[in-house]
């Protein structure tokens, strides 16, 4: 099956500065990934769509100068959380899709993020 | 504004009982849902998708689909301790493969 990688799985940063979340697809090629946000005992909320060499797409409500996103290659995509504050504090998840265009999404395993 | 509802529960069932977990969507153009299993801190992990009308089994898992209703389902059949996790419940969220709108997700729990 297809295996996404995140990294790391967890981050422990001060308020004020910016952290960067990794995702790797490693056995298959990701021209589209996923990141979404998870707060606690709650469902996934998609934060935004990472593109392969073009800008991410954005969902209502996500502020593109806070969250960062970077997919420099067929197999990475990067979210960085800039000037992060307590309430950034959550579960973030990253996913990929494969080029089949199938409509599954393989899910990283996450990275939980503490703002202190 | 598509919406997936899932009943929060807590649901609980005894070891070996089939558990029943019922999932609502709005949009009706949709045409494929996704059945994730997460375990507390973990990541979502895939079950089963569905995208057809009637009945889909993997093992102990199946998974219902009405388009008509909006409805779709998992039951999980001799149920075990293990299985004690949230189950999400996802459907199509614009027409870019992948992207996903969750359910808020319910509550499993299998008292042994």
């Amino acid at each position: 099956g297809a295996v996404v990688s995140q990294h790391p799985s967890r981050v422990i940063c001060k308020s004020g500065t910016s952290v960067k979340i990794e995702c790797r697809s490693l056995d298959f090629q990701a021209t589209t990934m996923f990141w979404y946000r998870q707060f606690p005992k709650q469902s996934l909320m998609l934060m935004a769509t990472s593109n392969e060499g073009s800008k991410a797409t954005y969902e209502q409500g996500v502020e593109k100068d806070k969250f960062l996103i970077n997919h420099a290659s067929l197999t990475l995509s990067t979210l960085t959380v800039t000037s992060a504050h307590p309430e950034d504090s959550s579960f973030y998840i990253c996913s990929a899709r494969t080029q089949r265009g199938n409509t599954e999404a393989f899910f990283g395993q996450g990275t939980r993020l503490t703002v202190v | 504004q598509k919406e997936v509802e899932q009943n929060s529960g807590p649901l609980s069932v005894p070891e070996g009982a089939i558990a029943s977990l019922n999932c609502t969507y709005s949009d009706r153009g949709s045409q494929s849902f996704f059945w994730y299993r997460q375990y507390s801190g973990k990541s979502p992990e895939l079950i089963m998708f569905i995208y057809s009308n009637g009945d889909k089994e993997d093992g102990r898992f199946t998974a219902q689909l009405n388009k008509a209703s909006q409805y779709v389902s998992l039951l999980i059949r001799d149920s075990q301790p293990s299985d004690s996790a949230t189950y999400l419940c996802a459907g199509p969220l614009g027409n870019q493969g992948g992207k996903l709108i969750f359910g808020q997700g319910t509550e499993l729990s299998v008292k042994p």
